[in-house]
């Protein structure tokens, strides 16, 4: 099965600042990546579908990029209701698999 | 409006079984493929089982193969997880969630239910 990582596993940054979260794949997956925000409490939001496409009515502040095995997930400009965890999820051979998480938080 | 909504979750003593329910209102509940989704307290997501909107193609994850069972119900705009033989390991808030594929958000998970929360105690 493919085994998914993230890094880093908590990142600490001020409103304003860019950020980028990375996630690796442990066998290729072409474009089937996604990323999702989730809240203490609350059920995930999807973000970014196939690595670099924005869900519909997602601010464009997000944005994703990769391919094959590494991919990436930045927020332009980090604002107050951005700070979450965020994971990444592939789709191959009709498994699908989560990353560990990347927690954001308030530096 | 869209939404999904799961029920049956409780407390269960390790090796029983428990039936968890996902109802789906505001889609066309045919043209879509169903997830079941846990979180164990405090860990990260883990996918549990998805059945395709023909209702005959079924997957799951190695960790509940052979023990869960998912199913559908066109009729009643239903999913339904069986799970038999729970252990402590399957204790988690499980989400149903819809595949955005028929969006065009393929292979992911673009609708989701609050969740229903799975205790395995004796």
């Amino acid at each position: 099965d493919i085994q998914m990582t993230q890094s880093p596993s908590t990142l600490s940054a001020s409103v304003g600042d860019r950020v980028t979260i990375t996630c690796r794949a442990s066998q290729s997956i072409s474009k089937w990546l996604a990323w999702y925000q989730q809240k203490p409490g609350k059920a995930p939001k999807l973000l970014i579908y196939k690595a670099s496409s924005l869900v519909s009515g997602v601010p464009s502040r997000f944005s994703g990029s990769g391919s094959g095995t590494e991919f990436s997930l930045t927020i332009s400009s980090l604002q107050t209701d951005d700070f979450a965890t965020y994971y990444c999820q592939q789709f191959k051979s009709n498994v699908f698999t989560f990353g560990p998480g990347t927690r954001v938080d308030i530096k | 409006q869209v939404q999904l909504v799961e029920s049956g979750g409780g407390v269960v003593q390790p090796g029983r079984s428990l039936r968890l329910s996902c109802a789906a209102s505001g889609f066309t509940f045919s043209d879509y493929g169903i997830h079941w989704v846990r979180q164990a307290p405090g860990k990260g997501l883990e996918w549990v089982a998805v059945i395709w909107n023909d209702g005959y193609n079924k997957y799951y994850a190695d960790s509940v193969k052979g023990r869960f069972t998912i199913s559908r119900d066109n009729s009643k705009n239903t999913v339904y997880l069986q799970m038999n033989g729970l252990t402590a390991e399957d204790a988690a808030v499980y989400y149903c969630s819809r595949d955005g594929g028929h969006r065009g958000y393929d292979y992911t998970f673009d609708v989701w239910g609050q969740g229903t929360m799975v205790t395995v105690s004796s």
